[in-house]
């Protein structure tokens, strides 16, 4: 079955960095985007980008430009988002995502289960 | 980037009861519409894709409309499970999902 299961949590102190780990299995991993969505506490959800599987080519949202950076090993299935400089108010849970390509299945069908990154000194 | 705005932020209802919630686009996104139901501490999961296509596993309690910018989900007869923040997100070009709509269900 489709899993997408993501590293645990963090907890980080301003001005460093974090990298979590999205680990796919059960479908071919080159066939669907990852997106990347982030929750900060009690708020909704903000779209960070995707990653094309296939090209490597990373997507980023406006806000999420720089101090982010998707990247992939398709030799293990497994997505990456690394955060740099991080500071209080990137305290948040990331959840990665799959979504296919085609237009019939443009949609973040199985996501992970979430990890929190809590940044504090 | 295209903007969602969804309506209202927050409703109660009660079980058995019909309830609709509104998501605009801030330009058209011809029908490249999904909603997404999410319960507390739990990842968002997938009901309806491109405006009205009920997710495989869906209840057919749950219904898509619209095109262009105006898009609603409708939950013909609200049961207690259905107690969760619904987002709708635009998927034609890049991604925005709305604000979230929280729903009680007395």
């Amino acid at each position: 079955q489709v899993q997408l299961v993501q590293s645990g949590s963090e907890l980080k102190k301003p001005g460093a960095s974090v990298k979590i780990s999205c680990n796919t299995s059960g479908y071919n991993f080159t066939n669907y985007y990852v997106n990347w969505v982030r929750q900060a506490p009690g708020q909704g959800l903000e779209w960070m980008g995707w990653i094309n599987t296939n090209t490597g080519n990373p997507t980023y949202a406006q806000g999420f430009t720089g101090r982010f950076v998707f990247s992939l090993d398709t030799s293990v299935s497994t997505a990456f988002l690394q955060i740099s400089s991080l500071q209080p108010d990137d305290t948040a849970v990331y959840f990665c995502a799959r979504e296919g390509v085609v237009p019939a299945a443009m949609m973040a069908d199985y996501w992970g289960q979430g990890t929190l990154v809590t940044v504090s000194s | 980037d295209i903007q969602m705005t969804q309506s209202p932020s927050s409703l109660s209802a009660s079980v058995g009861e019909r309830v609709t919630i509104t998501c605009r686009a801030s330009r058209s996104i011809a029908g490249f519409l999904n909603w997404f139901q999410q319960k507390p501490g739990k990842a968002p999961t997938v009901l309806i894709y491109g405006a009205y296509r009920l997710q495989s596993g869906v209840p057919s309690r749950f219904s898509g409309h619209g095109s262009d910018t105006d898009f609603t989900l409708t939950i013909s007869s609200l049961q207690p499970e259905d107690s969760a923040t619904y987002y709708c997100q635009q998927a034609y070009s890049k991604r925005t999902f709305g604000q979230g709509t929280k729903v009680e269900v007395k």
